[in-house]
C-alpha cells in the first residue's frame, strides 16, 4: 500500500539556519503530495502541496518539490525562525482519497 | 469563517467505560474524515464519509468502534468498550468535494481530542 517515510527527529537549529526534512514516499500512481504543519496544542494546518511531477510548492518561506524521479518531496528554508519551531508531517493522497501520513518530524528553533 | 470544531478536547476515561467525541465540520463541507494519531505518529484513517454515507470505514474495529453522521453534518464517533490502546488523539476532518472524479480536496484539520484511557 501507499507510504511516506520522512526523517526521524527531533531537530534543533539555531535562528536563521538552513532546514531540509526529508519526505520518501511509495504510491502506484501519480498522488499528491503535501506538507503539514502542527503548532503545540494546534491542529493540523497544510503548509504547502504540489500535485503533478515537477511542481514546486511553496509558503511562509518554505519550499518543496515534487521529485517523481526519485520519489521525494523534502522540505526546505532558508532561515528558521522560533516561530517555526513545530511538528512537520509528510503526507500524501493517492487514488483512495484518504492522506497517508510521515511519522511525522519535530523542530526546535532556538533563539 | 469558523474551522472544524470538536469536542470535548481532552477525555480520560477508564478502560471498559464507552467515550464518545463530537465533530462540527466547516459550513457546506460535504466530506468528513475521522483520523487517530497514536503518539509519535502520523494519522490514520478511521473512516470517511460523503454527507452521510460512510464510503470508506475499512480502517475502522467495528467491534468496538462506531460512527454516524446524520444529516450529512455533525459527526460522532464512539467507543464501547474503551481499551487501553485507545489513548490517542482523535482528529476530525473535512473538505469540499467536487463532482464524482478522483482528486485533490484540501483537508482542514480540528485541533482533536486527546483521549486517555487507564
Amino acid at each position: 500500500g501507499d507510504s511516506v517515510t520522512q526523517m526521524e527527529g527531533p531537530v534543533t537549529l539555531s535562528e536563521e539556519a538552513f532546514l531540509t526534512i526529508n519526505c520518501t514516499y511509495t504510491a502506484t500512481g501519480y498522488p499528491s503530495l503535501f506538507w503539514y504543519v502542527q503548532y503545540p496544542g494546534e491542529g493540523l494546518q497544510l503548509l504547502l502541496k504540489a500535485t503533478k511531477a515537477d511542481d514546486k510548492g511553496s509558503n511562509k518561506g518554505f519550499e518543496a518539490t515534487y521529485r517523481k524521479e526519485t520519489t521525494s518531496f523534502h522540505l526546505e528554508k532558508g532561515s528558521v525562525q522560533v516561530s517555526d519551531s513545530a511538528v512537520y508531517f509528510c503526507a500524501l493522497q493517492g487514488g483512495s482519497e484518504k492522506l497517508v501520513f510521515g511519522k511525522g518530524t519535530k523542530l526546535t528553533v532556538n533563539p | 469563517e469558523a474551522g472544524v470544531v470538536q469536542s470535548p478536547r481532552y477525555k480520560i476515561i477508564e478502560k471498559k467505560q464507552p467515550v464518545a467525541f463530537w465533530c462540527n465540520p466547516i459550513s457546506g463541507h460535504n466530506t468528513l474524515y475521522w483520523y487517530r494519531q497514536n503518539l509519535g505518529q502520523g494519522p490514520e484513517l478511521l473512516i470517511r464519509y460523503e454527507n452521510e454515507e460512510a464510503v470508506d470505514d475499512s480502517q475502522l474495529p467495528k467491534d468496538r468502534f462506531s460512527a454516524e453522521r446524520l444529516k450529512g453534518v455533525d459527526s460522532t464517533l464512539k467507543i464501547q468498550p474503551a481499551e487501553l490502546g485507545d489513548s490517542a488523539v482523535y482528529l476530525c476532518a473535512s473538505s469540499y468535494r467536487r463532482g464524482s472524479g478522483v482528486g485533490y480536496n484540501e483537508q482542514f484539520f480540528g485541533p482533536g481530542t486527546r483521549l486517555t484511557v487507564l
